[in-house]
């Protein structure tokens, strides 16, 4: 069965700074991973998604991950933090039954500093 | 805007009594999923609908239970409600089942079992 594990709960990060958000992947066969971000009292909305075409993936608002089979890691970055970027993070595998089903980690907290 | 809806946006129910949360998929959607989020926690899949049958179920009671209309539509039952039945729920919905398909979240619904 595919999981993620997502490192740290909460992350602090000063406006400008650099954001990272780690990701481990368990999967027997090559993985589809994503990351999404959820504001409060919304729903979800899909920031990038890997899906063995090329390891660095870029997403929408400067965000970008890269695959790294060797690590099993997705880890997410964005070089310049905003304030708008406070948010919660999940990172996602999906399942390679005919459900294709989406599996979460537990999410971090991201908080941006003035 | 995904396009997909949930109603109600928040609730609020008795130990014991039977709820009923709906999902209006975006134009086009004939998948849905529902998943649960716990405060704290990511969202976990319930159970998936494709063309009106249920093709896919997470690691929930039957007491949880689904209905897909021909409009592509969804409502999410969940009888004898108890406390730790309290969460988010999430809607989601596709084109069409796939790996390269995104799934758009609604904004979801609050349950919360009193």
């Amino acid at each position: 069965a595919q999981s993620v594990t997502q490192l740290g709960s909460h992350v602090s990060v000063s406006e400008g700074a650099l954001v990272l958000l780690r990701c481990n992947y368990s999967s027997s066969v090559p993985p589809y991973l994503f990351w999404y971000v959820q504001y409060p009292n919304q729903g979800l909305q899909l920031l990038l998604k890997y899906t063995s075409a090329a390891t660095l993936v870029k997403g929408i608002n400067g965000f970008e991950a890269e695959f790294k089979k060797s690590e099993t890691s997705f880890h997410l970055t964005k070089p310049s933090a905003h304030m708008s970027d406070a948010a919660e993070y999940f990172c996602a595998v999906m399942g390679v039954g005919g459900d294709y089903k989406l599996s979460f980690g537990a999410g971090t907290t991201v908080t941006v500093r003035a | 805007e995904t396009g997909v809806t949930q109603s109600p946006t928040h609730l609020i129910k008795t130990r014991g009594q039977q709820v009923t949360l709906r999902c209006s998929s975006q134009s086009g959607h004939n998948t849905v999923s529902w998943y649960q989020q716990a405060l704290g926690q990511g969202p976990q899949f319930i159970f998936q609908y494709y063309r009106e049958e249920e093709n896919g179920r997470g690691n929930f009671p039957p007491r949880f239970s689904g209905l897909q209309f021909p409009n592509y539509s969804s409502e999410l039952n969940v009888n004898a409600l108890e406390l730790d039945d309290s969460a988010l729920y999430l809607c989601a919905s596709r084109t069409k089942q796939g790996w390269n398909t995104e799934a758009f979240f609604g904004q979801g619904t609050r349950l919360t079992v009193v």
